[in-house]
């Protein structure tokens, strides 16, 4: 199956700092998903994003998906961005219909 | 916003208990999923739905089963908890897309003594 790698594991910010977080996968997909798991375990979607960039606010995303690769920008941040971002890419092929595999997650912790 | 609920959020229990974790969702995904996810890990794949009468296992082996027999409405059960099935366990349902969009659940959080 697919392999997806996120990096860095960890980061700590000072409120106001920018990041970028790195999701390498190692197929050809038709699906990537970004997350911010929050402190209560609950997985909100910040992008769907396939291919292309698109941004939200503070946040944006890039995916190239002819290098395999994804990155969120964080610009800004505040406490309330702490917690942990998922990388899940999928594609349509085979037995992975439909189906996400997630990276390991990058920690991030904003101090104030 | 997703609407996708899950219930309980915080189960505490003890050894041979059967407990069943719902989920319920109001968008008419055709596609449903639960995810286990043990503290700081990442989540992983454990029973999929393409649609009603429909169920599949995931790629982490589980002693848990589910069953579909509403499109809105996906359950899962363990039959005798053991305190190795303690993990959060999340749902998630996406449209009927060959890459759809995933939504999940706010996450029912196991303890088994």
């Amino acid at each position: 199956g697919i392999q997806v790698e996120q990096s860095p594991p960890d980061l700590i910010l000072q409120e106001g700092a920018n990041s970028t977080l790195r999701c390498n996968f190692s197929d050809s997909v038709n699906n990537l998903q970004w997350f911010h798991q929050n402190p209560w375990g609950q997985l909100i979607n910040l992008f769907y994003i396939p291919s292309g960039t698109k941004q939200n606010g503070r946040l944006s995303a890039t995916t190239v998906a002819t290098e395999r690769y994804s990155l969120l920008y964080i610009s800004s941040s505040q406490t309330t961005d702490s917690g942990v971002y998922f990388c899940a890419v999928g594609n349509a092929g085979g037995t992975s219909y439909g189906k996400l595999t997630f990276g390991q997650g990058t920690i991030l912790t904003v101090h104030p | 916003e997703a609407d996708i609920y899950q219930t309980p959020r915080y189960l505490v229990i003890g050894t041979g208990k059967k407990i069943t974790l719902e989920c319920s969702q109001t968008m008419g995904h055709d596609k449903m999923y639960w995810y286990q996810q043990d503290p700081g890990m990442e989540l992983h794949l454990i029973h999929y739905s393409y649609g009603v009468n429909s169920t599949e296992k995931g790629d982490l082996s589980s002693e848990s089963t589910v069953s579909r027999i509403r499109t809105e409405h996906f359950p899962l059960t363990l039959e005798s908890a053991r305190p190795s099935h303690t993990s959060q366990y999340l749902c998630a349902s996406s449209v009927r897309l060959l890459a759809g969009e995933l939504f999940f659940g706010e996450g029912s959080r196991l303890t088994v003594l």
